[in-house]
């Protein structure tokens, strides 16, 4: 069965600062991960993903996300937060065998503080 | 902006009522879903069109009635909804097949409240 962790429910973090929002998963095969961001009254937004190659990924808005197949985590990053970027984010996993819904976490909201 | 359109943006209903929601993408996707969000929650997986063709359905109450009238609109009909029911209605979309690399374009959904 295919799972994923988003073990904080809230991040803050001071403008300027880096980011850092916290995913792990667990799959039988190999993953597709997957960040979303959603902001209040908003759907979910497309960030990045990782299918395979690069380690390193680059999204939108700054952010990346270094995957980790020992450690089974995607966390997100950016290295200077900024205020609008507080909202709600989700990291979401796909097996890549067969056919798996995409599952998401329990989504983790950023604070950005000035 | 977001290329996944959903209207209504706000519903209120009764218990009793027949409403229906609407979706439109026109990215030539060929995957397009229905999901329900609560508040603070992650999305659910209600239902999964595929090229038309209902493909999934997540064991929903049949108070709720999905319909894919062509490729690029989704319609999610509803009828003798609870107060339970009240969420975030969310429509996305693919480029191809559900079990693919490809990321989900999510509207910005129908907020639904059930009285």
């Amino acid at each position: 069965a295919q799972s994923v962790a988003q073990p904080e429910d809230q991040v803050n973090v001071a403008e300027g600062n880096p980011l850092t929002v916290k995913c792990t998963y667990s799959v039988s095969g190999n993953p597709y991960l997957f960040w979303y961001v959603q902001y209040p009254n908003r759907g979910l937004q497309f960030l990045l993903k990782y299918i395979t190659g690069d380690n390193l990924v680059k999204g939108s808005y700054g952010f990346e996300a270094e995957f980790n197949k020992s450690q089974t985590s995607f966390h997100l990053k950016k290295p200077s937060a900024l205020v609008s970027d507080s909202a709600l984010y989700f990291c979401a996993v796909r097996d890549s065998g067969g056919y798996n819904k995409l599952i998401f976490g329990a989504g983790t909201r950023l604070a950005v503080h000035p | 902006d977001t290329e996944v359109t959903q209207t209504p943006k706000h519903l209120v209903m009764g218990m009793t009522n027949k409403k229906s929601l609407k979706c439109e993408q026109h990215m030539g996707h060929r995957a397009m879903y229905w999901y329900k969000q609560k508040a603070k929650k992650p999305p659910e997986l209600m239902f999964v069109y595929s090229y038309e063709k209902l493909s999934i359905n997540e064991s929903v109450p049949s108070r709720f009635s999905p319909e894919c009238p062509n490729s690029s609109l989704l319609n999610l009909h509803l009828h003798a909804l609870q107060p339970e029911d009240s969420a975030l209605y969310l429509c996305a979309s693919s480029q191809d097949a559900p079990n693919s690399r490809s990321p989900l374009h999510f509207g910005n959904g129908t907020r639904l409240t059930v009285t």
